[in-house]
Formats: C-alpha cells, sequence, structure tokens
C-alpha cells in the first residue's frame, strides 16, 4: 500500500524567508512523486516531478524538491517567499496498482507568506 | 497546453435532485479522473476512465456513477444529491500508460447541496 503524508496543514512563513514544505511517503517500490500548486478557485497545477532521473528536482517559480530515499521523504523548498507563494501544496505519489497507475494525494498544505 | 474544462464552477441543487457534472478535455487523453476535495481530507479519487466506456471504482464510489461515452468527455452522476455530497469536484486527465506524466486538472466545480 502507498501513502504521503504532509506535516502541517497550515505553514506560515514571513516574504522573503525560506519555504519548506514536508511531504513523506510510504512505498514497496520506487514512487514516482510529484508536486501540485492550487491557488485559490482553481485547479491543481505541477510544480515539479521526480522520476528517478534525479534526485534534486527543480520546478516553476523557482521551487525544488529532493528526493531522499533514505528519509522516504521529498520535501518542497523555496529558498525566499513570494507574496504571490500563497497558495495550498499537495504533494502525490504515483504507483502501478492492479494494472492501473493509481494517484495518493496528501491531505495538503496550506502556505501563508506574510508581509 | 492540456485543457480541462469543467462545464460549471459553481452549482447549488437540493437533495434528492440527480446532478451531473461535465468535464471536457482537448488533448485526447485517454485516462480521465474524478475527485471530490474537502478541508483536511486532500483529494479523494471517486472515479477513473482509461478509455471510451471503461471505468473504474475509486476510493469513494458510494452514490456517484460516471459516464464516458465519448474520449474528450468524462461526467460525475449523483443519483440522488445528498447533503454530505456538498463539496469541491475535480476533473483530471493524463496520457495512458505513463506513471511519470502528471495530471492535468479543471478548474473545479463547487457544488452546494441544500
Amino acid at each position: 500500500a502507498q501513502s504521503v503524508t504532509q506535516l502541517g496543514s497550515h505553514v506560515s512563513v514571513s516574504e522573503g524567508a525560506l519555504v519548506l514544505l514536508r511531504c513523506n511517503y510510504s512505498s514497496s517500490v520506487p514512487p514516482y512523486l510529484f508536486w501540485y500548486v492550487q491557488y485559490p478557485n482553481q485547479g491543481l497545477q505541477l510544480l515539479l516531478k521526480y522520476t528517478s532521473a534525479a534526485t534534486l528536482v527543480k520546478g516553476i517559480n523557482d521551487f525544488e524538491a529532493e528526493f531522499k530515499k533514505s528519509e522516504t521523504s521529498f520535501h518542497l523548498t523555496k529558498p525566499s517567499a513570494h507574496m504571490s507563494d500563497a497558495a495550498e501544496y499537495f504533494c502525490a505519489v504515483t504507483l502501478i496498482s492492479g494494472g492501473y497507475q493509481k494517484v495518493t494525494f496528501g491531505i495538503g498544505t496550506k502556505l501563508q507568506v506574510i508581509p | 497546453d492540456v485543457k480541462v474544462t469543467q462545464s460549471s464552477r459553481y452549482l447549488v441543487k437540493r437533495t434528492g435532485e440527480k446532478v451531473f457534472l461535465e468535464c471536457v478535455q482537448d488533448m485526447d487523453h485517454e485516462n480521465m479522473f474524478w475527485y471530490r476535495q474537502d478541508p483536511g481530507l486532500g483529494l479523494r479519487l471517486i472515479y477513473f476512465s482509461y478509455d471510451v466506456k471503461m471505468k473504474e471504482k475509486g476510493d469513494i464510489p458510494e452514490g456517484y456513477s460516471v459516464s464516458r461515452e465519448k474520449k474528450e468527455r468524462f461526467s460525475l452522476i449523483l443519483e440522488s444529491a445528498s447533503t454530505n455530497q456538498t463539496s469541491m469536484y475535480l476533473c483530471a486527465t493524463r496520457r495512458r500508460d505513463r506513471v511519470d506524466q502528471p495530471q492535468h486538472f479543471g478548474d473545479g466545480t463547487r457544488l452546494s447541496i441544500l
């Protein structure tokens, strides 16, 4: 069975500060991992994805994430928060299960950026 | 860019009504998905379809059905709406058999059942 745990349903940072959103997964096989962002009243958009090519993945808007197999983690970071980063962020894992591609999402982390 | 269009952004219906939510995509993707999103619960998969006329139950199919008569259209049906089905509903698509590919989402339908 696979699962995704996002630690912290709400995170607040000051503008210009480091953003760190945590994601841990459980999977018996190598996973494909994704981070999505959801702005208010919109659907989810892809930020970045891990597909085993490189452990450090760079995404849009200066976000990046590092896959750490030993820690089963895929934390999302950004060096300097911007007001426009205020949104909800979802970590997701995709595996082949029963012949289908099963996607499991975390519960999401709402990021607040304080001026 | 993939475009996934959900027919309504906001919808208000009454208990017991039959409700149709429509999703249309323009990228010829085989896989289509319906999720509901609730605070504190994240996204939960209701149904998915891996091709025309094919459907599979997700994690919470009770009270819902789906229809996929054409590749570009995937409909979610609430057979007899209840207040606990008030939620945000998201449609998504993905190319078949590409585990490394992301899903592409519509903007969602916020459904209220009174």
